[in-house]
């Protein structure tokens, strides 16, 4: 079982529309969660960190449930720039560094 | 300028090859790390380095191996490249966790694309 699944999509939105998605993990020892964004053939830019609280920021909110472990993050009112792959990384005891294979978002005008 | 920088940015080299990549950071960060990426697998840790003595093997490091010269500089190298290899390369820093968290957000150079014939 790999350590972070996440649905590849792709997803297409209209602008304006709400959006989930979410990533699953499968070792109940990992500390750290995290949203990257990816533009095509650019590198990772972070987008978010996962607290056990929940956060939110602007038009994004991520939160972790530990108890069924997966993380998400919720995209509202979406835009053509948020266009782009979504990965979400979860960190482990002993430094393993996981991240997910991403998943593709188009938003359509 | 970019905080972190690699060279070359794209590579084409022939099976057996010994080829290396190069990363130079100005943020001052002290952890530095390799990933690759390829398509369907996302991005996999290759080697990992907290300060200038430290390196440690990620999920993927046969085939591979790292030098850290300076707090700046961490090069990655294929001593006998072989086709699948071939995968976008990235070089990650970082600062240490802190104030009860345990990692911070990295920072990743812009990718060498590397084909092995």
């Amino acid at each position: 079982r790999k350590e972070v699944e996440q649905d590849p999509g792709p997803f297409n939105v209209p602008e304006g529309a709400t959006v989930a998605f979410n990533c699953t993990y499968s070792n109940s020892a990992s500390q750290s969660f995290f949203w990257y964004r990816q533009d095509c053939r650019k590198e990772p830019k972070l987008l978010m960190s996962v607290y056990s609280s929940g956060n939110e920021d602007g038009r994004f909110t991520a939160q972790l449930n530990r108890a069924s472990q997966y993380i998400s993050l919720l995209i509202r009112d979406s835009k053509l720039s948020d266009s782009a792959t979504y990965l979400c990384v979860v960190i482990r005891t002993g430094n393993q560094f996981y991240f997910g294979t991403g998943t593709s978002l188009t938003v359509i005008p | 300028d970019a905080d972190v920088t690699q060279t070359p940015r794209n590579r084409i080299t022939k099976t057996g090859k010994r080829i290396m990549l190069e990363c130079s950071q100005t943020k001052g960060h002290d952890r530095m790390y390799w990933y690759r990426q390829d398509p369907g697998l996302g991005l996999r840790l290759i080697y990992y380095s907290f300060d200038v003595k430290d390196i440690n093997k990620g999920e993927i490091s046969d085939g591979y191996s790292v030098s850290r010269q300076a707090q700046a500089k961490f090069s990655l190298s294929l001593e006998s490249a072989i086709p699948n290899q071939t995968a976008l390369y990235f070089c990650a820093t970082s600062e240490p966790g802190g104030q009860g968290k345990f990692y911070n957000e990295q920072f990743f150079g812009p990718g060498t694309r590397l084909t092995v014939l």
